[in-house]
């Protein structure tokens, strides 16, 4: 079975440290996103990845960056953490444009 | 921007009732998303459609191009059914990722 596999489930950190949520797909898929996801606002999308090295700019950009130094790992990094931070992100890949999205199981993060 | 809307909100019916969900969106787009939610956070890819109509199992999805909405049913509905069903758009013009519609919470009760 494909997966998305993002290495936490729930996450407490402290106002001004620098996160690191971490995304793995086994399924040699090309494109990569983040989405953070909040009560009446939905999934909003933070970045993406169309291959390695690759980034571009969600609608939600400010206070992150990504990494993709491999294809299959792609990671979210809160520069300096801040209470509005605090969110469920989800991971996602898809092979190409004409197939669906694979969705991790999330990450509960709160920043205190 | 593309802007998506659902309809209802929140969706209480009982086991056996048949269930729709609506989504319409404001500008073309290549392609919309059913997606499932359940409680603690995963979310399912359950189609993906850019025009008529697509089954899987009790569930079916369709999609009218010109009106610019989509809906899924559910037939027979189950208490497992109970979830966030969640639609989301993809733009043509080569933009990528998702804009998402803010989610439809059914419940159902046995």
């Amino acid at each position: 079975d494909v997966k998305v596999t993002q290495s936490s489930r729930y996450l407490v950190k402290r106002t001004g440290e620098k996160v690191f949520l971490e995304c793995v797909q086994d399924m040699d898929h090309e494109n990569m996103f983040w989405y953070r996801q909040d009560p009446g606002l939905g999934l909003r999308l933070i970045y993406f990845s169309y291959d390695v090295k690759m980034k571009e700019k969600g609608d939600i950009p400010e206070g992150y960056s990504v990494s993709r130094e491999k294809k299959e790992r792609f990671s979210l990094i809160l520069e300096s953490a801040s209470t509005n931070q605090t969110s469920m992100y989800l991971c996602a890949s898809r092979a190409d444009i004409s197939y669906g999205y694979t969705f991790g199981s999330g990450t509960r993060l709160t920043i205190v | 921007k593309n802007e998506v809307e659902q309809s209802p909100q929140n969706l209480t019916a009982q086991e056996g009732e048949f269930i729709t969900i609506n989504c319409s969106y404001s500008v073309g787009i290549s392609a919309l998303h059913w997606l499932q939610q359940h409680p603690g956070g995963g979310i399912v890819s359950l189609f993906m459609l850019s025009s008529g109509k697509k089954k899987h199992g009790r569930l079916i999805a369709t999609i009218n191009i010109q009106e610019k909405h989509s809906s899924l049913h559910i037939t027979a509905s189950h208490p497992r059914d109970s979830a966030v069903y969640i639609c989301a758009a993809r733009a043509g013009g080569g933009a990528d990722g998702l804009t998402f519609g803010k989610g439809t919470h059914l419940i159902i009760q046995p």
